[in-house]
């Protein structure tokens, strides 16, 4: 009865350098999303996977973001060229859009530092 | 960017008192929910309000939504200290009458309750 799962839960990194994060959603969901959270602000979204394909993708601040989900389960936030400023936690959510809720149930988030 | 404003951004009660927080938002919604954050950290949805809706009961908590305002508050009765946490609206906005499920955060409200 897993919920939404992430990993790393903490991510240390230098200035310049290649992450990649990766969200487990819960089995059968077919929509996911990515959040960002900064401190003391509420999440802002990243972007919308229905499915293997990016529905959204229009809160990606920059071309250093992607994302994928080739298999329509596991996705995975890449970030290149990290920078001070995309430090934050990175959240993942999942739902099922078989029925009517609407509801998302998020992971616990990665804690991402730029140094 | 933020669509929602929550109001007031910190709280601090007496334990059995009531907490109120109020969000307004900007667009046309096709729901609106509200999402506790302990420690920076995982999300835990607490109530979703269809727009068609005016009021919404879950245990302690009670949810109003005006969409002529478009404002929404949320009520928790009996506060305990364990409803410390953040306190998020989050918005559905509407489009082409279908959900898009992409969730726009408000800022948040900071509630303490003291023992």
């Amino acid at each position: 009865g897993a919920g939404v799962s992430q990993t790393p839960s903490n991510k240390v990194t230098e200035k310049g350098k290649y992450v990649e994060l990766r969200c487990d959603p819960i089995s059968g969901h077919t929509a996911l999303y990515w959040y960002r959270q900064s401190l003391g602000q509420g999440p802002e979204f990243l972007i919308y996977f229905q499915g293997t394909g990016a529905a959204d993708d229009s809160g990606l601040p920059n071309d250093r973001f992607f994302a994928v989900r080739p298999e329509g389960s596991v996705s995975t936030l890449k970030i290149q060229r990290t920078e001070r400023g995309d430090s934050a936690v990175y959240l993942c959510a999942s739902s099922s859009k078989r029925i009517s809720t609407d509801t998302q149930y998020f992971g616990p988030g990665t804690r991402l530092t730029v140094l | 960017s933020q669509q929602g404003e929550e109001d007031p951004q910190a709280l601090s009660i007496q334990e059995g008192e009531n907490a109120t927080m109020n969000c307004s938002y900007k667009t046309s919604i096709n729901n609106l929910q509200w999402y506790r954050q302990n420690s920076g950290r995982g999300l835990v949805h607490l109530i979703l309000i269809r727009s068609n809706e005016r009021e919404k009961h879950s245990g302690r908590l009670r949810v109003t939504l005006d969409t002529s305002k478009k404002s929404s508050s949320l009520l928790i009765t009996a506060s305990r200290a364990a409803d410390t946490a953040s306190y998020f609206c989050a918005t559905d906005a509407l489009g082409g009458g279908t959900s898009y499920g992409k969730l726009t955060f408000g800022q948040g409200t900071i509630l303490t309750v003291h023992p």
